[in-house]
């Protein structure tokens, strides 16, 4: 069945570090793919999405591009923030049957001042 | 747009008490979804409804768990009984439609603590 892996936290950086975090999927068919995020004590939000591939998301200075050989929306941002401390979900849906919405077991950043 | 409501935000209960959960879905929204989220995990799918029509529940432990949406807008989501393991963070999300690029608004969510 479908599925997304993404890698274990919590990671941890200093400000004006570059971020990666690594996002690979299972699926069939040819799926959207998205970016949630949540900060402390509120519910989760999208980031950023991508619909087909070679497309790439963008929001707030991250970035993920769909890469459909690689199977992989790998989510990148050149110089992480404080504010930017939260748990980062990536998840996908299927644009056909019953478009279920899957997500991986996100991953946690802390950006130390 | 007023975002989507959920009640109640905290559940204290013991095992094998039960327990209900609200969720307002955003104003047209045909698609709805419940999800676990477990500490530390990521949530779970339980039940995605299309309007008032259950899409998929596979996932959804159905000797102790229902949910419902009359008339296709608000939800709710049952557990009887409870067990220790459905200590969770229960979400309700929606969407326009279920169409693949489609985004979910979650609510604030709803904490279960089963004692």
């Amino acid at each position: 069945g479908n599925s997304v892996t993404q890698m274990e936290g919590p990671v941890t950086l200093s400000e004006e570090a570059f971020l990666t975090i690594n996002c690979t999927y299972t699926a069939t068919g040819y799926p959207s793919l998205f970016w949630y995020v949540q900060y402390p004590g509120e519910g989760l939000q999208l980031l950023l999405k991508a619909t087909k591939a070679d497309d790439k998301g963008s929001n707030k200075g991250f970035e993920a591009t769909y890469r459909k050989e690689t199977t992989s929306f790998h989510l990148e941002k050149g110089s992480v923030q404080v504010s930017d401390s939260a748990v980062y979900f990536c998840a996908l849906s299927q644009t056909s049957g019953t478009y279920k919405y899957i997500f991986g077991t996100g991953t946690r950043l802390k950006v130390l001042a | 747009e007023a975002g989507v409501a959920q009640s109640p935000r905290y559940k204290i209960i013991e095992k094998r008490q039960s327990v209900a959960f609200w969720c307002n879905p955003i104003s047209g929204h045909a698609t709805l979804y419940w999800y676990q989220q477990i500490l530390g995990q990521g949530p779970k799918l339980l039940i995605q409804f299309q309007n008032n029509g259950v899409v998929d529940d596979s996932q959804l432990p159905k000797d102790r768990f229902s949910a419902e949406r009359l008339k296709g807008v608000d939800s709710t989501l049952k557990i009887q009984p409870a067990k220790l393991e459905d200590s969770a963070v229960y979400l309700c999300a929606s969407s326009l439609d279920r169409a693949g690029a489609n985004v979910l608004t979650f609510g604030a969510g709803s904490r279960l603590t089963v004692l």
